[in-house]
């Protein structure tokens, strides 16, 4: 596609259910990251997967959050038992490898609402 | 890990002004430092980025600065212009976190007409 697409753009879903996110990246790009920004606040890094290397799931916040991908194409991200502070736009990006310089192009984001 | 400052967190200029927004790092393994633009409900967009084997890089209106001693960089814009009214971030990767950028806290931009 022309860009990374990332559904749903909205979801709001009530505290404890358990949401999952999705991310196209741009074709051909073998690394994928998910950051997530809270209202006003820069991007925190979540998690990245280059290839069939093991993801680097550094940047997940705690065991709730986790993320796969398969092979070079589509990831999914899940938040299970949501919480409100989990309320943020989280952000799919995608670049052609993971040298440095590679230029990391962002999706428009998810808006999740826990109420 | 690495850290990213930003400052300041807002700056307000009058069309044709200058805008200067500066960024600290602590990682001296950084390498790469890209800046993106947000507008509202936007997704971030990468507007120019340097590597650290240069010190200075330009694109028309837009330039960025680095100083890898000190551990900073910093976008230079001029002749501002009401479109560029938006959040700017900078980021820094490199080092053994290459697929990592490390966002500062970002500057909301407001050019007056």
């Amino acid at each position: 596609g022309a860009g990374v697409s990332q559904s749903p753009s909205n979801k709001v879903t009530e505290k404890g259910k358990d949401v999952e996110l999705r991310c196209d990246p741009i074709s051909g790009h073998t690394a994928l990251y998910w950051y997530r920004q809270r209202l006003g606040q820069g991007l925190e890094f979540l998690i990245y997967f280059q290839g069939n290397s093991a993801p680097d799931k550094s940047g997940l916040p705690s065991d709730r959050f986790s993320a796969e991908r398969t092979g070079e194409s589509v990831s999914t991200l899940t938040i299970q038992r949501t919480q409100q502070e989990d309320s943020a736009v989280y952000l799919c990006a995608s670049s052609l490898a993971t040298g440095v310089g590679n230029t990391i192009y962002f999706g428009e984001g998810s808006w999740l609402t826990v109420v | 890990g690495e850290n990213v400052e930003q400052h300041p967190s807002t700056l307000s200029v009058q069309e044709g002004d200058s805008a200067v927004i500066k960024c600290t790092y602590s990682d001296s393994a950084s390498n790469y430092f890209p800046w993106y633009k947000q507008e509202l409900g936007k997704r971030p967009q990468l507007i120019i980025d340097i590597r650290s084997n240069v010190g200075e890089k330009k694109d028309q209106r837009i330039a960025v600065t680095l100083n890898k001693t000190a551990k900073h960089f910093s976008l230079h814009i001029t002749e501002t212009q009401p479109e560029d009214s938006a959040v700017y971030f900078c980021a820094a990767a490199g080092g053994t976190r290459y697929g990592k950028l490390t966002f500062g806290q970002g500057t909301i931009l407001t050019v007056h007409p």
